[in-house]
């Protein structure tokens, strides 16, 4: 079964661009939750997305939004890009069930944006 | 913030146990103990996670103790791929309003020596 599949692996963008990144979760996933990652801040979370609803948010500015299509894919968007930015941008996707295991999160292989 | 505490960092000889502790003295009757790993760069890797009892896998296995306060997690024989940032996180059960966000702290660096 092919895992979470998040692309591109590397964007560089300049301040001021936007930028949309993508991310396939494993087949039958429904829920996908998206993380940023920098070396001062370390690994937070944006939101997640289940059943093309936002389910829940963390604590990030609304240049930071995403969406997730009908067959789980979801897309996560960021409007006016700051050098504070930059950072690796990682989703994972669970079958969000009940039961021993079923909402294990696993996660892509990222995404590196660079904000020049 | 994040509800676990873990060493910095740590070392383990090649082939040796490598035990990685975690203290969650807040944790909740209903919270699980998750373990992630993330080798440099990569997405973070599941490990293994429970609830009050031990659980074994083919990666690791997780020791909670008996007032669930603290864990360990323990590699049984370490190697170089080992070497990683290891994550212990306390997570609300599934159902719960949370249950999608995982609240990661500074982890514990892993580095397996020959």
């Amino acid at each position: 079964k092919a895992g979470v599949t998040q692309t591109p692996r590397y964007l560089i963008k300049t301040r001021g661009q936007q930028v949309t990144l993508s991310c396939s979760p494993i087949s039958g996933h429904r829920s996908v939750s998206w993380y940023q990652q920098t070396p001062g801040q370390g690994l937070q979370f944006l939101f997640e997305y289940f059943s093309e609803t936002q389910r829940n948010k963390g604590n990030f500015p609304g240049r930071f939004s995403g969406r997730q299509f009908s067959n789980s894919r979801s897309e996560m968007n960021v409007s006016t890009l700051e050098l504070g930015d930059s950072a690796l941008y990682l989703c994972a996707s669970s079958l969000a069930r009940a039961g021993p295991g079923l909402d294990i999160q696993y996660f892509g292989a990222g995404t590196r944006l660079s904000v020049l | 913030d994040a509800k676990t505490t873990q060493p910095t960092s740590m070392d383990c000889a090649e082939g040796r146990a490598a035990n990685l502790p975690c203290n969650h003295s807040t944790i909740s009757g209903n919270e699980y103990v998750y373990w992630y790993r993330q080798i440099h760069s990569q997405g973070p890797q599941y490990i293994i996670h429970g609830l009050k009892n031990n659980e074994t896998n083919e990666m690791a296995s997780l020791i909670i103790t008996e007032d669930r306060k603290s864990s360990t997690l323990i590699l049984p024989h370490a190697t170089l791929r080992d070497t990683a940032v290891y994550y212990c996180i306390v997570r609300v059960p599934y159902g719960s309003s949370n249950t999608g966000k995982l609240i990661f702290g500074q982890g514990t660096t892993l580095q397996v020596k020959p």
